[in-house]
This record gives structure tokens, sequence and C-alpha cells, in this order.
């Protein structure tokens, strides 16, 4: 079936930093993927859309100069936290959509982040 | 804006008790409703309704979906301990991402 593999799987670093994710799609092809994050105790919340080849569409109150995304190839979507702060900490989770097979969205592991 | 209701928010049972979950959404271009259950990672799916009144089931849990209505539920039978997690309902509507609800935490007690 439909594997998403997202790496790293746990970021511990100190503010300042910037910490690029990767979510792969290992068996389809995904024209889009989709970044989540999610706080303690909380849902998963949309951050943005991520279409290949073209730029990503970001929901309200996400900032797209700090959360970078891209989306190079079929397979490979990357989100780049930059200049992280303690309020960045969170569960970044992607997800990915086999569109020819017409199946549900399916989640990498999720990258866990922790700024100190 | 869409939008997805669940309830309850949390549930404690002991093991061999029946769950019904709830979710009721609002959505625009309503393309599908999806189950997922979470533990201490990504969720990881269960099932994916489209039609009206036809019953999904794997195992001890199934899942139905009314659109008139604009709800689903799912059902958990002879629940075991290892069905602690938080079930999440979510809509795709047109366009295409994921809206959840906020969860409902079931806890089953040996």
């Amino acid at each position: 079936g439909a594997v998403v593999s997202q790496h790293p799987s746990w970021v511990i670093c100190k503010s300042g930093t910037s910490v690029k994710i990767e979510c792969r799609s290992l068996d389809f092809q995904a024209t889009t993927m989709f970044w989540y994050r999610q706080f303690p105790k909380q849902s998963l919340m949309l951050m943005a859309t991520s279409n290949e080849g073209s730029k990503a569409t970001y929901e309200q109150g996400v900032e797209k100069d700090k959360f970078l995304i891209n989306h190079a190839s079929l397979t490979l979507s990357t989100l780049t936290v930059t200049s992280a702060h303690p309020e960045d900490s969170s569960f970044y989770i992607c997800s990915a959509e086999d569109r020819e097979w017409n199946q549900p969205q399916h989640f990498g592991d999720g990258t866990r982040l922790s700024i100190l | 804006e869409d939008k997805v209701v669940q309830s309850p928010l949390s549930l404690v049972v002991h093991e061999g008790d029946t769950v019904t979950l709830n979710c009721s959404y609002e959505v625009t271009n309503f393309r599908s409703l999806l189950w997922y259950k979470q533990e201490k990672k990504a969720p990881t799916f269960l099932f994916m309704l489209t039609s009206s009144g036809i019953e999904k089931k794997s195992g001890r849990l199934s899942s139905i979906l009314d659109k008139k209505e604009l709800f689903s539920i799912l059902n958990i039978t002879a629940t075991q301990t290892g069905d602690s997690a938080v079930y999440l309902c979510a809509v795709v509507g047109s366009a295409r991402q994921l809206t959840f609800g906020s969860g409902t935490q079931l806890t089953v007690l040996p």
C-alpha cells in the first residue's frame, strides 16, 4: 500500500536554528502534499498545501517566510522552519494523496520539533 | 469554512464495552469523510466514506455516513485496551485538504 516517509522523527535544537523536514511518497507520485501542525492535546491544523512545481498555498495565519515549503519532485516535499523559536515547538506531520488510485491521504510518522 | 465537530471529546469504558463516536460536519463540495486512529505518532487510516448508508467494516470497527444529516458514526464493539487512542474524523472538500475535528480520546480500562 501507499507509504509516506517523514524524516527526521525528532529534532531538538537551539533557538534561531533553521530545521528542514522531508516528506517522501515511497511508492506513488504525489502532485500534492499537505503539511499539518499539532500542538499537545489539540487536533491537526493544516499549515499549507504543497504543489509540485509551483508555490505552496498557505493557510491564514501561517507565515510563508518562516515556513518555507519546496516541492521539487513528485515524491518529495520539504518544510523548513527558519529561525525557529520555542513557540514553534510542535508535532509536524505531512500527508500525500495518491490521486491516481483515488486513495485517502496517508500520513508520514511526523516530526517532533523541540526548540530550546 | 469547512467545519467538523466530534463528540464526545473523551470517553472511558471497560474492556468488552461497545462505543459509538460521533462526527458532524459542514463542508463545501463534499468529497469524502475519513476516520483515523492516532496513538503516539501520526494518524493511521481507518475508513473513507463517500456514500450515504453504506457501512464500512473492519473487524470490530465499523462506520457509516449520512450525507443528508451531515454526520458519521464510528462503532467499536468488544473494546480492548489496544483500542485506547484518539479517534479523528476529517472531511475532504473542494480544496482536497483534510479538515479535522478535535478528536475523541478513548480510554479502555482492563
